[in-house]
């Protein structure tokens, strides 16, 4: 069935350096890709999506890469800030309503 | 513009009770998901409405339901409540029919005792 792999499940950066978390999707048919953020208590919020027809997308510090003949896709933070540290889920939909299949999630520590 | 709103925000059920939780999409949305999270199986999807109508169904026991009503407003409901049912349960609007970005509300807490 579908399924969204993500790795890795902890990251740990110091302040001011890159991090990158990596995703792979399994069904052929996903063509909308977004990146979600969630804070200890907090609801998951959108910090970035891409959809198949763009390879790559970026918004201020953050960028995300899509390969959809190996079905993987990224998210690239850069020149990182205590305040990004959070748990980030990636997730995979279709055209066919708006269901997402998530990844498991990556805890992202950044340290001062 | 409101975000997307769900009651209860807590709530502590015991074992065989059943649980009704809300959701209001944000104004326009017509899309409703629902979504449970748990720290051992992570987000999962449960269902989808779309124009009162389910488009989607997650791989969940029929004891999970829901609907949608005219103004988009949905509920779901849980019948028969189990120790691992406790979890977030998160509801996300979208103002399209597919492939669109979804909005999470803040979630209903449920804690089965």
């Amino acid at each position: 069935g579908e399924n969204v792999e993500q790795h890795p499940s902890t990251l740990s950066v110091q302040e001011g350096d890159s991090a990158v978390i990596k995703c792979t999707y399994s069904d052929s048919a996903s063509n909308y890709f977004p990146w979600y953020k969630q804070e200890l208590g907090k609801r998951p919020q959108l910090i970035i999506d891409i959809r198949s027809n763009v390879g790559e997308k970026k918004d201020q510090r953050i960028a995300v890469t899509l390969n959809k003949t190996a079905k993987h896709f990224s998210l690239h933070i850069t020149e990182t800030q205590p305040e990004d540290s959070a748990v980030y889920f990636c997730a995979a939909g279709t055209q066919y309503g708006n269901k997402l299949v998530f990844g498991a999630g990556t805890i992202l520590r950044v340290k001062s | 513009k409101a975000g997307v709103t769900q009651t209860p925000r807590y709530l502590i059920k015991t074992r065989g009770q059943q649980v009704t939780l809300s959701c209001s999409p944000i104004s326009g949305h017509r899309s409703v998901s629902w979504y449970q999270q748990t720290p051992g199986q992570g987000l999962q999807f449960l269902f989808e409405y779309f124009s009162e109508t389910q488009r989607n169904k997650g791989n969940f026991p029929g004891r999970f339901s829901g609907r949608q009503f005219s103004n988009s407003r949905s509920e779901m409901n849980v019948s028969t409540l189990e120790l691992g049912d406790s979890a977030l349960y998160l509801c996300a609007s979208s103002q399209q029919s597919s492939g669109n970005t979804i909005y999470f509300g803040e979630g209903s807490w449920l804690t089965v005792v």
